[in-house]
């Protein structure tokens, strides 16, 4: 059965660093997403991408983060310089679709701990 | 932005118990996912309700979509100690993106 990959499954990093969290979505999907779950709490929009360029985004997803879709097969998340508070699982998302019924399926996650 | 609410926020069980979990909003939902998340792990699609009124089952899991599309719930026959998890209901409210209740934390003990 097919399903989002995500490497790496744990990172970790220094304050002001940037990191890369990387993605493969299912094969056939054409919206991507990120989400992010800060521990014991809710599961977070991040962004959605489609057709190469940012579709919607939420307050969190502000300058210091970034989307891409480098070849045809990855999708990455790229922060800039991690900040203490950006440590947090990070989830990413893909669907055929967007319509009222479309269906995410979801990554294992990247757990990104900033020190 | 609107809100998902879903209840109880922790339920104990015995093994063969049955249950029930809600989540409703004050808004009408486009439609309804059911994810369950395992710790450690992305949330797994369980189901997605469409329509008002709508059943569905999986095996031991019956899930229902309220009349006005504001609420929804999850039914557990028999439950097992594999259901234990976090369960967590997500919506596209009209015009918005991808929102996610709170999570009811079940823990069922052998």
């Amino acid at each position: 059965e097919p399903e989002v990959t995500q490497t790496p499954s744990h990172q970790v990093t220094q304050m002001g660093q940037e990191v890369i969290l990387r993605c493969v979505p299912i094969s056939n999907h054409l919206y991507f997403y990120w989400y992010r779950q800060i521990l014991g709490q809710k599961v977070e929009f991040l962004v959605s991408f489609y057709n190469n360029e940012i579709s919607e985004k939420s307050e969190i997803f502000d300058d210091q983060f970034s989307v891409e879709r480098p070849d045809g097969s990855n999708f990455t998340l790229k922060i800039r310089s991690t900040k203490l508070e950006d440590s947090a699982m990070y989830f990413c998302a893909s669907s055929e679709g967007h319509s009222r019924s479309y269906e995410q399926y979801f990554g294992p996650g990247t757990r990104l701990t900033v020190t | 932005t609107q809100l998902l609410e879903q209840s109880p926020q922790f339920l104990s069980i015995q093994e063969g118990e049955n249950l029930t979990v809600y989540c409703n909003s004050s808004s009408v939902f486009s439609s309804l996912q059911w994810y369950r998340q395992e710790p450690g792990e992305g949330p797994v699609l369980l189901v997605t309700v469409v329509t008002g009124g709508e059943v569905k089952k999986l095996k031991r899991l019956t899930f229902q979509f309220g009349d006005a599309r504001k609420d929804s719930s999850l039914h557990i026959t028999a439950a097992q100690t594999g259901d234990t998890g976090l369960y967590l209901c997500a919506t596209t409210f009209y015009g918005q993106n991808f929102v996610f209740g709170p999570g009811t934390r079940l823990s069922v003990l052998p």
